[in-house]
């Protein structure tokens, strides 16, 4: 049973570009949440996605950032016009029912704006 | 400001000690914690969790310390290891939704 799968590993984009975050969950598991990670700090709770639903997104910025999670294939955490503060690594995890908090998480993708 | 929150942003240990890292929390509402391990570049490895009816919690080689009336929670890890070396943050049930509210993590050394 595969765990939750993050890609790509290591991103690296240009100020001003657009990012794209795919994060498979594990099989089963219809319920999704990104994190992110500044260097040396804890993760940060960004939005969690049920299929095709947006459920909480109190924790992303309201400009630049959008999510989602089709019927079909991962969830994509969306980041337009990166700035250098994007810089981090962000963490999916998923979870099989609402509310279980122990969720399972992936290796992260670490992003670079320069 | 954040909810969660540690004392000691690292600790160095020698290995075959015991460790004790610890948490504070300031959310008293909060009835469910996690302890996570997080080894350099990958993702958080759950530990051990406690809901808040329950004072302690062990697992292997690992037990979560609950005080409520002081909102603090600790994880003692028994004759640590060298693989035991990461970062351990601390993590509470943000809400009914599933998502978490981390601490800034304590940085666990052992030294052989």
């Amino acid at each position: 049973n595969a765990g939750v799968m993050q890609n790509p590993r290591h991103l690296v984009r240009r100020r001003g570009q657009e990012a794209r975050l795919r994060c498979s969950p594990m099989k089963g598991h219809s319920h999704v949440y990104w994190y992110r990670q500044l260097p040396e700090e804890g993760l940060k709770f960004m939005v969690y996605l049920q299929k095709e639903n947006i459920i909480d997104e109190s924790g992303m910025p309201k400009e630049r950032f959008s999510a989602e999670f089709p019927k079909e294939g991962p969830s994509i955490l969306r980041i337009q016009q990166v700035v250098r503060g994007d810089s981090a690594a962000y963490f999916c995890a998923s979870s099989p029912t609402p509310g279980r908090a122990e969720a399972f998480f992936g290796q992260g993708t670490r992003l670079t704006v320069v | 400001g954040e909810s969660v929150g540690l004392h000691l942003p690292t600790l160095s240990v020698q290995e075959g000690d015991n460790s004790i890292i610890n948490c504070a929390y300031s959310n008293s509402a909060s009835d469910y914690f996690i302890w996570y391990k997080q080894e350099s570049g990958k993702g958080p490895q759950f530990i051990i969790d406690i809901r808040s009816n329950m004072d302690k919690r062990q697992g292997q080689r690992v037990t979560v310390l609950l005080n409520k009336t002081v909102k603090h929670l600790s994880l003692q890890i028994a004759a640590t290891q060298p693989g035991d070396s990461a970062v351990y943050f601390c993590a509470e049930n943000g809400g009914s939704q599933g998502n978490l509210i981390f601490g800034k993590g304590t940085k666990l050394s052992v030294k052989p």
